[in-house]
């Protein structure tokens, strides 16, 4: 089954960008047109979805958390079988675990059925 | 944006007890609703999808129902494995939203 992994770096600093990769493993990111997102969690709080996007050889489509929109970018690299997540300007309060997560259809409306492991991010100077 | 409401934020049960744990959505999104279960430092997992079907592997003692904007997972049965926080999650709308979480707990 495919599986994904997190990584990048766990200590940020305030205003500074967090650059998290999400890779691929036993199955491609090209594989088919998937929905690829980002969810995060801050300590002891829920869930939170942060940004979405669609992928196929032709085409991409992102979608973006209103709260983050001019602040964040999610794309695919393709050669590296990865995507990414960038967030400018990160504060304290965005410290939390970070996970990728893959939609169960080809559809936009589907659930998450596939998760990374998460990638604890801390933010502070 | 779609609030969703999932209540109780703790629920006490038994081994053995039946569970019911009811999120509601603050408009219309059909059946596009799924459930998850999250264990302490674990990953969310895919229990249920469009409101009632259960994903692949988890057992038939999950349950889910859904009556407009009011939706439900029953565990009919607790198991020890069973006891970690749960989380709705609507898929109809961008921006997605999510529950605040149901942690059921051992009475």
């Amino acid at each position: 089954q495919l599986q994904l992994q997190e990584s990048g770096p766990g200590l940020v600093k305030p205003s500074e960008t967090l650059f998290l990769t999400c890779t691929v493993s036993t199955g491609s990111i090209s594989s088919g047109s998937y929905y690829w997102g980002w969810i995060r969690q801050a300590p002891g709080k829920g869930l939170e979805w942060i940004g979405t996007i669609y992928y196929s050889v032709t085409m991409y489509t992102t979608y973006y958390s209103p709260s983050l929109k001019n602040r964040i970018t999610i794309s695919v690299d393709r050669s590296k079988n990865h995507l990414s997540l960038r967030l400018t300007s990160v504060t304290a309060a965005e410290e939390a675990v970070y996970y990728c997560a893959r939609q169960k259809a080809v559809t936009a409306t589907s659930a998450f059925d596939i998760w990374g492991q998460g990638i604890k991010v801390t933010v502070s100077s | 944006e779609i609030v969703m409401t999932q209540s109780p934020g703790t629920l006490s049960v038994s081994p053995g007890e039946r569970a019911t744990l009811s999120c509601r959505t603050s408009q219309s999104v059909n059946s596009n609703l799924a459930w998850y279960q999250q264990r302490p430092g674990q990953a969310p997992r895919l229990l249920m999808y469009d409101a009632s079907t259960r994903a692949t592997g988890i057992p038939a003692r999950f349950s889910g129902s859904a009556s407009g904007t009011e939706f439900s997972l029953t565990i009919s049965s607790l198991q020890s494995e069973d006891f970690a926080v749960y989380y709705c999650q609507q898929y109809d709308n961008w921006p997605r939203t999510f529950g605040q979480g149901t942690k059921v707990e051992i009475k």
